[in-house]
């Protein structure tokens, strides 16, 4: 599976936008971008996954660059509870890949949502 | 709120004994994939189980061990209790067929060897 290389840490105003970078240059080309947050040892909760286009779902969009090779996760109004570490992972495909579909977490980002 | 769920939340046990933590997977999902977190690290894979086998191990002794039931529960077993086997245990269940789906994780059981 790809790296992932993610800033330790982000602050970001309640209200605000909180855009967070993710780089995976050395992507495949049957990889996915997957995005977790883990809220202070709970379970991860899922966030969002893409292959090539954005996404958009109800908790967030997901910005993937034309070359692949570096994403953005947007929550669009962070709110107090969006505090948690944020993890990009680059993952195989479940169904079909050379690989079973196992996520490789790395350190993530600490974002912290101020009032 | 996932479907998952995981048993016991938490756990003390004494070093050299044996552990056994349970998962329950999602409706729908036929694969449980275990995963160990210590303190301030990001979760690591121990291994995946798919139609009631093994198919695919990280970087884990064979005293972790595992077995998942026809109806794709799973448990997961640590022999010989070491103290650095303290961490949350965390379980995920996905769909190894059909399209392209996340995992949805269970809230973790935390065990302790003292």
């Amino acid at each position: 599976d790809a790296k992932t290389t993610q800033p330790p840490s982000m602050d970001c105003a309640e209200g605000r936008a909180a855009n967070l970078p993710c780089n995976h240059s050395t992507i495949s080309g049957n990889e996915y971008v997957y995005w977790y947050r883990q809220i202070h040892s709970q379970g991860p909760q899922y966030i969002i996954h893409g292959l090539k286009n954005n996404e958009t779902n109800e908790m967030a969009s997901l910005i993937i660059t034309e070359d692949r090779k570096s994403s953005t996760l947007i929550l669009p109004h962070a709110t107090l509870r969006d505090t948690a570490v944020y993890y990009c992972i680059v993952k195989a495909p479940n169904a079909g890949g050379t690989s079973y579909g196992k996520l490789t977490f790395g350190q993530g980002t600490i974002l912290t949502v101020h009032p | 709120e996932t479907g998952v769920t995981q048993s016991p939340t938490h756990l003390i046990k004494t070093r050299g004994q044996q552990v056994t933590l349970r998962c329950s997977s999602q409706s729908g999902h036929n694969t449980v994939s275990w995963y160990q977190q210590a303190l301030g690290q990001g979760p690591q894979f121990i291994f995946q189980y798919y139609r009631e086998e093994e198919n695919g191990r990280g970087n884990f002794p064979p005293r972790f061990s595992g077995l998942q039931f026809p109806n794709y529960s799973s448990e997961l077993n640590v022999n010989a209790l070491e103290l650095d086997d303290s961490a949350l245990y965390l379980c995920a269940s996905s769909r190894m067929t059909g399209p392209e789906t996340e995992a949805f994780f269970g809230q973790g059981t935390r065990l302790t060897v003292v």
